[in-house]
């Protein structure tokens, strides 16, 4: 069965350090791939999205994430956090091109210190 | 252009009662998911629907629940003799075409039974 994994549930990190947080999708196909935030209290909101093309994608609030063929992968990064940045992040798998529904990762939490 | 509303925000519910969810989609989105989130896992797929029709309920439970989405009103989706294990965040989704670009989502609606 298709599956998204994601790494870490829980990162820690002070302010002004670099994020990267892992995730693996295990699917042969074609796929469309994004990551969610979660500020707390509130709904998913889209971060960046994969379709095609330049595989290193920029999305909101300074975060990008980078689509690895090989290696099934589309980890998300930013170079410097914020408090603000502090969330739930779930990596997600459409599959195929007119796919109906997403397949999420268990989501990783992500708490910044100040 | 109001987002993806669903009410209650909260919903408090004893054991064997019915639940009633209620989505309305962004304005101009035809198809709506409906997606459950448990304590600790990621989003999983319930079910999709277009005004009348259910397209997708592959990830509906066979027993109790039910989703429809009546071509005037909003989308509902139905627990009947609600268990403790239904406990959950339940995320509706809308879009404004199958497989378009990612989703818009409502804010959830948290069931607890007690």
């Amino acid at each position: 069965a298709q599956s998204v994994s994601q790494h870490n549930h829980h990162v820690i990190l002070s302010e002004a350090a670099s994020l990267e947080l892992g995730c693996n999708y295990s699917y042969g196909g074609t796929v469309n791939l994004f990551w969610y935030v979660q500020y707390p209290g509130q709904h998913l909101q889209l971060l960046l999205k994969y379709f095609s093309g330049d595989p290193l994608v920029k999305g909101i609030k300074g975060f990008e994430a980078e689509f690895i063929k090989s290696k099934f992968s589309f980890n998300l990064r930013k170079p410097s956090v914020q408090w603000s940045d502090t969330a739930e992040y779930f990596c997600a798998v459409r599959l195929g091109e007119n796919g109906n529904k997403l397949v999420f990762g268990a989501g990783t939490i992500l708490r910044v210190k100040s | 252009n109001a987002g993806v509303m669903q009410n209650p925000r909260h919903l408090v519910r004893r054991r064997g009662q019915e639940a009633r969810l209620r989505c309305s989609p962004m304005k101009g989105h035809s198809h709506v998911y409906w997606y459950r989130q448990l304590p600790e896992e990621g989003l999983k797929f319930m079910v999709y629907l277009q005004k009348e029709n259910i397209i997708d309920e592959s990830g509906m439970p066979k027993e109790r629940f039910s989703a429809e989405f009546p071509k005037e009103g909003p989308s509902i989706l139905r627990i009947q003799q609600v268990v403790r294990g239904d406990s959950a965040a339940y995320f509706c989704a809308s879009s404004p075409q199958r497989g378009d670009y990612g989703y818009t989502f409502g804010s959830g609606t948290r069931l607890t039974v007690v």
